[in-house]
Protein backbone atom coordinates (compact mmCIF):
# COMPACT_ATOMS: atom_id res chain seq x y z
CA UNK A 1 0.00 0.00 0.00
CA UNK A 2 1.04 3.66 0.29
CA UNK A 3 3.49 5.00 2.35
CA UNK A 4 3.93 8.81 3.16
CA UNK A 5 6.50 10.03 5.31
CA UNK A 6 6.42 13.81 6.31
CA UNK A 7 9.54 15.99 7.38
CA UNK A 8 10.25 17.81 9.24
CA UNK A 9 8.24 16.76 12.26
CA UNK A 10 8.47 20.12 14.08
CA UNK A 11 9.37 23.39 12.32
CA UNK A 12 10.13 26.59 14.16
CA UNK A 13 10.49 29.91 12.22
CA UNK A 14 10.79 33.86 12.84
CA UNK A 15 7.39 35.63 12.02
CA UNK A 16 8.48 37.11 7.97
CA UNK A 17 10.72 33.52 7.46
CA UNK A 18 9.63 30.96 4.93
CA UNK A 19 9.04 27.64 5.89
CA UNK A 20 9.14 24.20 3.68
CA UNK A 21 7.59 20.61 4.34
CA UNK A 22 8.42 17.97 2.61
CA UNK A 23 6.13 14.54 1.80
CA UNK A 24 7.48 11.79 -0.06
CA UNK A 25 5.10 8.75 -1.08
CA UNK A 26 5.62 5.25 -2.18
CA UNK A 27 2.45 4.48 -4.57
CA UNK A 28 3.48 5.64 -7.96
CA UNK A 29 0.01 5.80 -9.12
CA UNK A 30 -1.01 8.35 -6.73
CA UNK A 31 -2.72 11.37 -8.24
CA UNK A 32 -4.04 13.60 -5.91
CA UNK A 33 -1.86 15.46 -3.16
CA UNK A 34 -3.73 17.49 -0.52
CA UNK A 35 -2.65 19.67 2.66
CA UNK A 36 -4.13 20.12 6.00
CA UNK A 37 -3.53 22.36 8.49
CA UNK A 38 -4.72 21.30 12.10
CA UNK A 39 -5.05 24.35 14.86
CA UNK A 40 -4.98 23.45 18.14
CA UNK A 41 -7.94 22.14 19.01
CA UNK A 42 -10.18 21.81 15.72
CA UNK A 43 -10.73 19.97 12.80
CA UNK A 44 -7.78 19.12 10.04
CA UNK A 45 -8.80 21.78 7.12
CA UNK A 46 -7.61 21.96 3.20
CA UNK A 47 -5.07 24.23 2.37
CA UNK A 48 -3.75 23.62 -1.00
CA UNK A 49 -3.83 20.81 -2.89
CA UNK A 50 -2.29 19.79 -6.50
CA UNK A 51 -2.68 16.92 -8.98
CA UNK A 52 -0.40 15.05 -10.69
CA UNK A 53 -0.67 16.44 -13.84
CA UNK A 54 0.73 19.45 -12.25
CA UNK A 55 3.97 20.35 -11.10
CA UNK A 56 3.60 23.75 -8.88
CA UNK A 57 0.36 25.92 -7.20
CA UNK A 58 0.28 28.86 -5.44
CA UNK A 59 -2.31 30.74 -3.18
CA UNK A 60 -0.95 33.69 -2.15
CA UNK A 61 1.77 32.58 0.50
CA UNK A 62 1.37 28.89 0.08
CA UNK A 63 2.42 26.60 -2.67
CA UNK A 64 2.99 22.95 -3.16
CA UNK A 65 5.20 21.68 -5.59
CA UNK A 66 4.85 18.17 -6.84
CA UNK A 67 7.97 15.91 -8.23
CA UNK A 68 6.28 13.29 -9.76
CA UNK A 69 9.87 11.30 -10.74
CA UNK A 70 11.31 11.44 -7.11
CA UNK A 71 7.91 11.23 -5.43
CA UNK A 72 7.45 13.85 -3.52
CA UNK A 73 5.76 16.95 -3.06
CA UNK A 74 6.50 19.77 -0.58
CA UNK A 75 4.36 22.64 0.84
CA UNK A 76 6.11 25.96 0.95
CA UNK A 77 4.47 29.29 3.11
CA UNK A 78 6.24 32.74 2.48
CA UNK A 79 6.03 35.30 4.75
CA UNK A 80 4.95 33.24 7.88
CA UNK A 81 2.45 34.95 10.45
CA UNK A 82 2.00 33.31 14.11
CA UNK A 83 -1.57 32.32 13.14
CA UNK A 84 0.44 30.46 10.45
CA UNK A 85 1.10 27.99 13.73
CA UNK A 86 -0.28 25.12 13.88
CA UNK A 87 0.26 21.16 12.48
CA UNK A 88 -0.06 20.72 8.98
CA UNK A 89 -0.22 17.16 6.99
CA UNK A 90 0.44 15.94 3.72
CA UNK A 91 -1.62 13.39 1.82
CA UNK A 92 -1.46 10.79 -1.26
CA UNK A 93 -4.60 9.25 -2.83
CA UNK A 94 -5.73 7.39 -5.81
CA UNK A 95 -3.43 4.85 -6.06
CA UNK A 96 -4.20 1.84 -5.23
CA UNK A 97 -5.82 0.20 -2.27
CA UNK A 98 -9.10 1.15 -2.88
CA UNK A 99 -7.75 4.89 -3.77
CA UNK A 100 -7.41 5.65 -0.28
CA UNK A 101 -6.27 8.88 0.71
CA UNK A 102 -2.58 8.10 3.21
CA UNK A 103 -1.75 10.68 5.64
CA UNK A 104 1.85 11.82 6.93
CA UNK A 105 2.49 12.04 10.30
CA UNK A 106 2.10 15.88 10.48
CA UNK A 107 4.67 18.14 11.06
CA UNK A 108 4.00 21.10 14.13
CA UNK A 109 5.04 24.47 12.67
CA UNK A 110 5.55 27.39 15.29
CA UNK A 111 6.04 30.85 14.06
CA UNK A 112 8.23 33.03 16.97
CA UNK A 113 6.15 36.74 16.65
CA UNK B 1 -25.25 24.95 7.78
CA UNK B 2 -22.52 22.61 9.22
CA UNK B 3 -21.19 20.36 6.54
CA UNK B 4 -20.03 17.77 8.39
CA UNK B 5 -21.52 17.17 12.00
CA UNK B 6 -20.50 14.68 15.00
CA UNK B 7 -22.05 13.88 18.31
CA UNK B 8 -21.11 13.92 21.01
CA UNK B 9 -18.40 16.48 21.08
CA UNK B 10 -17.23 14.95 24.49
CA UNK B 11 -17.01 11.51 25.68
CA UNK B 12 -16.09 10.31 28.89
CA UNK B 13 -16.75 6.96 30.09
CA UNK B 14 -15.41 3.48 31.83
CA UNK B 15 -13.16 0.90 30.52
CA UNK B 16 -15.57 -2.02 29.39
CA UNK B 17 -18.35 0.03 28.60
CA UNK B 18 -19.85 0.14 25.42
CA UNK B 19 -20.42 3.65 22.89
CA UNK B 20 -21.24 5.15 19.59
CA UNK B 21 -20.49 8.39 18.07
CA UNK B 22 -22.38 9.52 14.78
CA UNK B 23 -21.61 11.34 12.22
CA UNK B 24 -23.73 13.19 9.06
CA UNK B 25 -22.32 15.11 6.13
CA UNK B 26 -25.33 17.74 4.36
CA UNK B 27 -22.53 17.49 1.23
CA UNK B 28 -24.36 15.06 -0.98
CA UNK B 29 -21.04 13.08 -0.71
CA UNK B 30 -20.40 9.46 -1.82
CA UNK B 31 -17.41 9.09 0.57
CA UNK B 32 -17.39 9.11 4.31
CA UNK B 33 -14.42 7.74 6.94
CA UNK B 34 -13.77 7.44 10.28
CA UNK B 35 -10.14 8.33 11.46
CA UNK B 36 -8.35 8.21 15.08
CA UNK B 37 -5.97 10.70 16.15
CA UNK B 38 -3.92 9.88 18.68
CA UNK B 39 -1.91 11.67 21.49
CA UNK B 40 1.06 12.07 19.16
CA UNK B 41 -1.14 14.09 15.93
CA UNK B 42 -1.00 11.05 13.90
CA UNK B 43 -3.84 11.20 11.68
CA UNK B 44 -4.98 6.90 10.86
CA UNK B 45 -7.61 5.91 8.61
CA UNK B 46 -10.10 2.94 10.74
CA UNK B 47 -12.73 2.93 7.72
CA UNK B 48 -14.08 4.32 4.81
CA UNK B 49 -17.71 3.75 3.23
CA UNK B 50 -18.99 4.42 -0.34
CA UNK B 51 -22.21 4.66 -0.94
CA UNK B 52 -22.74 2.77 2.51
CA UNK B 53 -21.06 0.06 1.21
CA UNK B 54 -17.63 -0.62 3.53
CA UNK B 55 -14.41 -0.32 0.84
CA UNK B 56 -11.41 0.20 3.39
CA UNK B 57 -11.00 -1.61 6.97
CA UNK B 58 -7.52 -1.16 7.97
CA UNK B 59 -5.88 -3.47 11.05
CA UNK B 60 -8.93 -2.16 13.28
CA UNK B 61 -9.94 -4.30 16.29
CA UNK B 62 -13.31 -5.67 15.96
CA UNK B 63 -14.66 -3.98 19.08
CA UNK B 64 -14.85 -1.15 16.62
CA UNK B 65 -18.28 -1.34 13.91
CA UNK B 66 -19.10 1.12 11.27
CA UNK B 67 -22.36 1.69 10.22
CA UNK B 68 -23.97 3.15 7.72
CA UNK B 69 -27.30 3.40 7.33
CA UNK B 70 -27.50 5.79 4.21
CA UNK B 71 -25.12 7.29 2.46
CA UNK B 72 -25.49 10.35 4.74
CA UNK B 73 -24.49 9.09 8.00
CA UNK B 74 -21.59 7.07 9.44
CA UNK B 75 -21.74 5.82 12.90
CA UNK B 76 -18.74 4.21 14.56
CA UNK B 77 -19.68 1.76 17.70
CA UNK B 78 -16.90 1.01 20.26
CA UNK B 79 -17.59 -2.13 22.03
CA UNK B 80 -15.48 -3.30 25.56
CA UNK B 81 -13.94 0.04 25.41
CA UNK B 82 -10.17 -0.03 26.82
CA UNK B 83 -7.31 2.56 27.94
CA UNK B 84 -5.79 2.56 24.37
CA UNK B 85 -9.18 3.43 22.63
CA UNK B 86 -8.86 7.49 24.44
CA UNK B 87 -8.36 9.56 20.98
CA UNK B 88 -10.24 12.01 19.46
CA UNK B 89 -12.39 10.86 16.50
CA UNK B 90 -12.51 12.58 13.30
CA UNK B 91 -15.44 11.78 10.48
CA UNK B 92 -14.86 13.00 7.02
CA UNK B 93 -16.59 12.94 3.60
CA UNK B 94 -15.30 13.62 0.53
CA UNK B 95 -16.94 13.54 -3.58
CA UNK B 96 -15.83 10.25 -3.72
CA UNK B 97 -13.31 8.05 -3.03
CA UNK B 98 -9.46 9.09 -3.10
CA UNK B 99 -10.09 11.99 -5.31
CA UNK B 100 -10.78 15.40 -3.84
CA UNK B 101 -10.15 17.25 -0.59
CA UNK B 102 -11.81 15.59 2.34
CA UNK B 103 -14.01 17.86 4.82
CA UNK B 104 -14.02 16.59 8.24
CA UNK B 105 -16.16 17.36 11.42
CA UNK B 106 -15.19 18.73 14.27
CA UNK B 107 -14.00 15.34 16.37
CA UNK B 108 -14.87 13.44 18.96
CA UNK B 109 -12.70 13.75 21.73
CA UNK B 110 -13.19 10.13 23.39
CA UNK B 111 -11.59 9.48 27.39
CA UNK B 112 -11.51 5.82 28.81
CA UNK B 113 -10.82 5.95 32.40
Amino acid sequence: GENVEQHPSTLSVQEGDSAVIKCTYSDSASNYFPWYKQELGKRPQLIIDIRSNVGEKKDQRIAVTLNKTAKHFSLHITETQPEDSAVYFCAASGGGGAGKSTFGDGTTLTVKP
Amino acid sequence: DTAVSQTPKYLVTQMGNDKSIKCEQNLGHDTMYWYKQDSKKFLKIMFSYNNKELIINETVPNRFSPKSPDKAHLNLHINSLELGDSAVYFCASSQRQGAGEQYFGPGTRLTVT
